[in-house]
């Protein structure tokens, strides 16, 4: 019974680069939500996604960050052009509902040199 | 809006004695509440939940937490504090919106001394 999976675990981009994060959720969640942890604080709330939709993408910068969940594969976040303060753990999360409890993937630790 | 506010970024007990973690909610609804724990460069692990059932919340590895609506509190306790407690905590309100989104406390590392 697999948990959330996230890949890469450490990613290392240059700035200008592309950086793609993926998430498989949990057997049966068809609901993700995926955070931020800058340095220093705490998780924000990024976007929610259900099977090909974005539901909430209010914490998503306006520029450069894309996020999709399609019918079949992983959801994935997507950062363009990178810059040194793209520098985070991005933590995906799933449920099995918006009323149900969440549960995380071990993250994945971007570095822009 | 939803907030939660962790009273202490840092607190250090002994091992073998009582851990106290404080936090204090900010809601208009009856919120959900949780507590998760995060050891380093791993995800983050539900502790416990409260979803206005009942006000002491159990969890797991000996963790509680009691809902206090006349003090906007829901502080974690645990009676005796393990070397391998030591991780970040952090406690969390969910969303009222109908998106489930968590509001993360800005975390409370706790420091096991032997």
């Amino acid at each position: 019974n697999a948990g959330v999976m996230q890949n890469p675990r450490h990613l290392v981009r240059r700035r200008g680069q592309e950086a793609r994060l993926r998430c498989s959720p949990m057997k049966g969640h068809s609901h993700v939500y995926w955070y931020r942890q800058l340095p220093e604080e705490g998780l924000k709330f990024m976007v929610y996604l259900q099977k090909e939709n974005i539901i909430d993408e209010s914490g998503m910068p306006k520029e450069r960050f894309s996020a999709e969940f399609p019918k079949e594969g992983p959801s994935i976040l997507r950062i363009q052009q990178v810059v040194r303060g793209d520098s985070a753990a991005y933590f995906c999360a799933s449920s099995q509902g918006s009323d149900q409890p969440q549960h995380f993937g071990d993250g994945t630790r971007l570095s822009i040199l | 809006a939803q907030s939660v506010t962790q009273l202490d970024s840092h607190v250090s007990v002994s091992e073998g004695t009582p851990v106290l973690l404080r936090c204090n909610y900010s809601s208009s609804y009856s919120p959900s509440l949780f507590w998760y724990v995060q050891h380093p460069n791993k995800g983050l692990q539900l502790l416990l939940k409260y979803t206005s059932a009942a006000t002491l919340v159990k969890g797991i590895n000996g963790f509680e937490a009691e809902f206090k609506k006349s003090e906007t509190s829901f502080h974690l306790t645990k009676p005796s504090a393990h070397m391998s407690d030591a991780a970040e905590y952090f406690c969390v309100v969910s969303d009222r919106s109908g998106t489930g989104k968590l509001i993360f406390g800005q975390g409370t590392t706790l420091q096991v001394k032997p």
